[in-house]
């Protein structure tokens, strides 16, 4: 069953400790991405990979970090430096940079307490 | 910027009713993808154009493509409260590091 999976769904963090989102592909994608959306608002990109072992930082990336060893894999790391890290995250794949379309997982909401 | 603007933000029709949003960009582009949020899930891919196409079906979907007014629209007919959810449009850049972005989306209800 392909498809493209996050975890956890809900996820609580306390002020100053860093926390990893996963996203995890078996669609044999090249490209990833991660997207921070707050309530009402749209996508913003955190940061991006067109392929193993590179990645790009998207229009917010202060504050997150991710690597992308595995083809299959792209962690998002939300760390203290992130300031308002509460929101819902997404992560997305697509086979190459401009011509396929994307899939999506399910989301990660996080919540600072 | 590489995003889409969708017009409007809000939209607010009665089931049965034909729903048309609208996305306008400023980059030439090698294609645009239109993307369905239902709350609290992710998006799903609804349907892509390429530059050298000019309208494009699916099932009660109707995309249409300017590229000299750099702009789409889409139109779901006969809407049903189900297609309740935002719309975002994804223009694609034909070179560098061209990425996937999205801007705020249309949110439409389809009231019963």
């Amino acid at each position: 069953d392909g498809g493209i999976t996050q975890s956890p769904k809900y996820l609580f963090r306390k002020e100053g400790q860093n926390v990893t989102l996963s996203c995890e592909q078996n669609l044999n994608h090249d490209a990833m991405y991660w997207y921070r959306q707050d309530p009402g608002q749209g996508l913003r990109l955190i940061y991006y990979s067109q392929i193993v072992n590179d990645f790009q930082k998207g229009d917010i990336a202060e504050g997150y970090s991710v690597s992308r060893e595995k083809k299959e894999s792209f962690p998002l790391t939300v760390t203290s430096a992130q300031k308002n890290p509460t929101a819902f995250y997404l992560c997305a794949s697509s086979m190459d940079r401009v011509r396929t379309e994307a899939f999506f997982g399910q989301g990660t909401r996080l919540t600072v307490v | 910027s590489q995003q889409g603007e969708e017009d409007p933000q809000a939209l607010s029709i009665q089931e049965g009713e034909n729903a048309t949003m609208n996305c306008s960009y400023k980059t030439s582009i090698n294609n645009l993808q239109w993307y369905r949020q239902n709350s609290g899930r992710g998006l799903v891919h609804l349907i892509l154009i390429r530059s050298n196409e000019r309208e494009k079906h699916s099932g009660r979907l109707r995309v249409t493509l300017d590229t000299s007014k750099k702009s789409s629209s889409l139109l779901i007919t006969a809407s049903r409260a189900a297609d309740t959810a935002s719309y975002f449009c994804a223009p694609r850049m034909n070179s560098g590091y061209s990425t996937l972005t999205f801007g705020k989306g249309t949110m439409l209800l389809v009231s019963p």
